[in-house]
């Protein structure tokens, strides 16, 4: 079965300083792996999504991931926070092998960035 | 990129009334659209999956009378909350994606919010 655990409900940075969001995800196939991005009262964005191609992807607004199949991880990063980027960051994965589409939210991480 | 509309965004409804929300992808067709359901300060749950022209497949514990969803167009899926209850007061999400491939990425609307007085 799949799914995805994020390591930490809640994460403070300081502006300009690296954002590091963990996600940690089991799955018996080669898993879709993807990060969206919910502001307040806003629709999910997508930030970047790994399919298998490069481990490293790379994603909109400077964020990136790397996927690590030995450590079942696929954290977020970036290199300097915006005050901008202040939201609610889902890491998520599609569920199994077939095309249904399901995806499988992980629990999200509140990112705050501190002036 | 590809846009996902909801209506209403908002809505407050009077208990025992029946509640449409419509899901609509502006600029794509969509094969498959999703409905999640979201309560505060919690993650997405997938509710039911909804395909063109076919039932919708309900996740388990979502009750399908209650939540009734039509997909009649490629384009528009709506979900009505039928005899609303307190209880059903949350933020629905629905998202769509075109393809039938488990890579294809899907683009989420941006929610409706549902109070049940």
């Amino acid at each position: 079965a799949q799914s995805v655990t994020q390591l930490d409900s809640h994460v403070s940075v300081s502006e300009g300083t690296p954002v590091l969001l963990r996600c940690n995800y089991s799955s018996s196939y080669s898993p879709s792996l993807f990060w969206y991005v919910q502001h307040p009262n806003k629709g999910l964005q997508l930030l970047l999504k790994y399919t298998s191609a490069a481990t490293l992807v790379k994603g909109i607004n400077g964020f990136e991931a790397e996927f690590k199949k030995s450590e079942t991880s696929f954290h977020l990063t970036k290199p300097s926070a915006h005050m901008s980027d202040a939201a609610e960051y889902f890491c998520v994965v599609s569920h199994g092998s077939s095309n249904t589409g399901k995806l499988i939210f992980g629990q999200g991480t509140t990112l705050q960035v501190k002036p | 990129g590809a846009v996902v509309s909801q209506h209403p965004s908002r809505v407050i409804c009077k208990s025992g009334t029946s509640v449409k929300i419509e899901c609509r992808s502006l600029d794509f067709q969509a094969t498959t659209m999703f409905w999640y359901r979201q309560f505060p300060k919690k993650s997405l749950m997938l509710m039911a999956t909804s395909n063109e022209g076919s039932k919708a497949t309900y996740e388990q514990g979502v009750e399908k009378d209650k939540f009734l969803i039509n997909h009649a167009s490629l384009t528009l899926s709506t979900l009505t909350v039928t005899s609303a209850h307190p209880e059903d007061s949350s933020f629905y999400i629905c998202s769509a994606r075109t393809g039938s491939d488990r890579q294809e990425t899907q683009y989420f609307g941006p929610g409706t919010r549902l109070l049940v007085l």
